[in-house]
């Protein structure tokens, strides 16, 4: 299974643009990058997801590169409700469908 | 639409004491899944469901049994609870992955169990 690695935190000032990175250098061909937040003690939410083009949505920006071992993360314009765990996450793919294993994640805390 | 549900959101027991969660869902989603996270962590799997009467381990089962009698419903089972058991609770669901191959995870919000 491919593992991921991402800061343990980052700041970034409300308006700003976010950006948070992943590492996943050991992704195989058919393994999907996924994003994730968790807001305080609420239940994760599915962020974005994408396996070679770059993606985007109404929430935020998916950036993966030419090699697939890493991507980043945008979120636009940060505001305060942004700040959470934000959890970058390699699918696996077997005959379990779609399960996915959380690592520690990305503290961002947006600041006024 | 309600999504995923959970019940109950909090308990306490004591060291000993059995006791089930509850995780219902109303997508039709054929899989199921019960994660746990404790204080600072990431989310780690216990077990996981590809269809009713279907059950497999994931990543820390031990001390957990579970059961998916019915297509909707995914029961998480202490049945004999210890104060390393104590944590919140996630519940989650998604489609099949042939039918809808976004591999995204509905969660519920959570239970949260405290062994004494």
């Amino acid at each position: 299974d491919a593992k991921t690695t991402q800061p343990p935190s980052m700041d970034c000032a409300e308006g700003r643009a976010a950006n948070l990175p992943c590492n996943h250098s050991t992704i195989s061909g058919n393994e999907y990058v996924y994003w994730y937040r968790q807001i305080h003690s609420q239940g994760p939410q599915y962020i974005i997801h994408g396996l070679k083009n770059n993606e985007t949505n109404e929430m935020a920006s998916l950036i993966i590169t030419e090699d697939r071992k890493s991507s980043t993360l945008i979120l636009p314009h940060a505001t305060l409700r942004d700040t959470a765990v934000y959890y970058c996450i390699v699918r696996v793919p077997n005959n379990a469908g779609n399960m996915l294993t959380f690592g520690g994640g990305t503290r961002l805390m947006v600041k006024p | 639409n309600a999504g995923v549900t959970q019940t109950p959101k909090f308990r306490v027991l004591k060291t000993g004491q059995s006791m089930t969660l509850l995780c219902a869902q109303d997508m039709n989603h054929e899989y199921m899944y019960w994660y746990r996270q404790d204080p600072g962590m990431g989310l780690r799997l216990i077990h996981y469901s590809v269809g009713e009467g279907t059950t497999a381990k994931g990543e820390v089962p031990d001390g957990y049994n579970v059961s998916r009698l019915k297509k909707q419903n995914f029961l998480l089972g202490l049945e004999s609870a210890a104060p390393s058991q104590t944590s919140v609770y996630f519940c989650a669901s998604s489609d099949n992955a042939d039918r809808a191959d976004t591999g995204e995870l509905f969660f519920g919000e959570g239970s949260r169990l405290t062994v004494l």
